[in-house]
């Protein structure tokens, strides 16, 4: 099915630990996020791309980092993980002139 | 710098009865808004773009209006199910290559 897949579903990461999450569309989609939602809260941004090779810094940039070497693919990395960056994190793209706005289902990480 | 706030945060109603949520926006210079639904551990999930030529959307049970220059958009669902009950967001862009901003969200309630 065409949309955005992230994996893993769920982690629990140890303080200290670093990690990658996986996202990968197949819409052919320019621009690509990478979104915090904290319980209850709504939605942060913590870095964008607008086509491959470029990407630029959110509202919540510090601990992570990203690249996009490619249409498909917006990996989110998280160095050195805190207790703070517990949450659960979801990618979207969509295309250039608006539409087509489509989320993944979410990682759902725990850093202990 | 825009800002968006969505009234009220929670909202319970019996099924059946037609119901708005409010959107507001504090810069009227929009390209498009959106309306998302998002359930329970799920992702957001498109629901109506509008352009910012636009005054209206509709599909099927939901109806969402733009109103540009006081900076509001409502989103009508008529004969709620509850099915329906999940948390409702919407978003502005600035310009097709800018980020979006999203609102808190209302969460809705639809009581068999």
């Amino acid at each position: 099915n065409a949309g955005v897949t992230q994996t893993p579903k769920f982690r629990i990461l140890k303080i200290g630990q670093s990690m990658t999450l996986q996202c990968t569309q197949d819409m052919n989609h320019n621009y690509m996020y990478w979104y915090r939602q904290d319980p209850g809260m709504g939605l942060k941004l913590i870095y964008y791309s607008v086509g491959a090779g470029i990407t630029d810094k959110g509202e919540v940039p510090n601990g992570y980092n990203v690249s996009r070497s490619t249409t498909e693919d917006f990996p989110l990395r998280l160095e050195l993980a805190a207790p703070s960056q517990t949450s659960v994190y979801f990618c979207a793209s969509r295309r250039v002139d608006g539409y087509g706005y489509t989320f993944g289902s979410g990682t759902r990480l725990t850093v202990v | 710098k825009q800002e968006v706030t969505q009234i009220p945060a929670a909202l319970s109603v019996p099924e059946g009865e037609n119901l708005v949520l409010n959107c507001s926006f504090t810069d009227s210079a929009i390209y498009n808004l959106q309306w998302f639904r998002q359930d329970p551990g799920k992702g957001l999930t498109s629901l109506l773009l509008i352009q910012s030529s636009q005054r209206e959307q509709t599909s099927g049970r939901l109806n969402a209006s733009l109103d540009k220059s006081s900076g509001r958009s409502t989103l009508y669902i008529a004969a709620s199910q509850p099915g329906d009950s999940a948390t409702y967001l919407c978003a502005v862009m600035r310009t097709s290559y800018d980020k979006v901003i999203f609102g808190p969200g209302t969460s809705l309630s639809v009581i068999p």
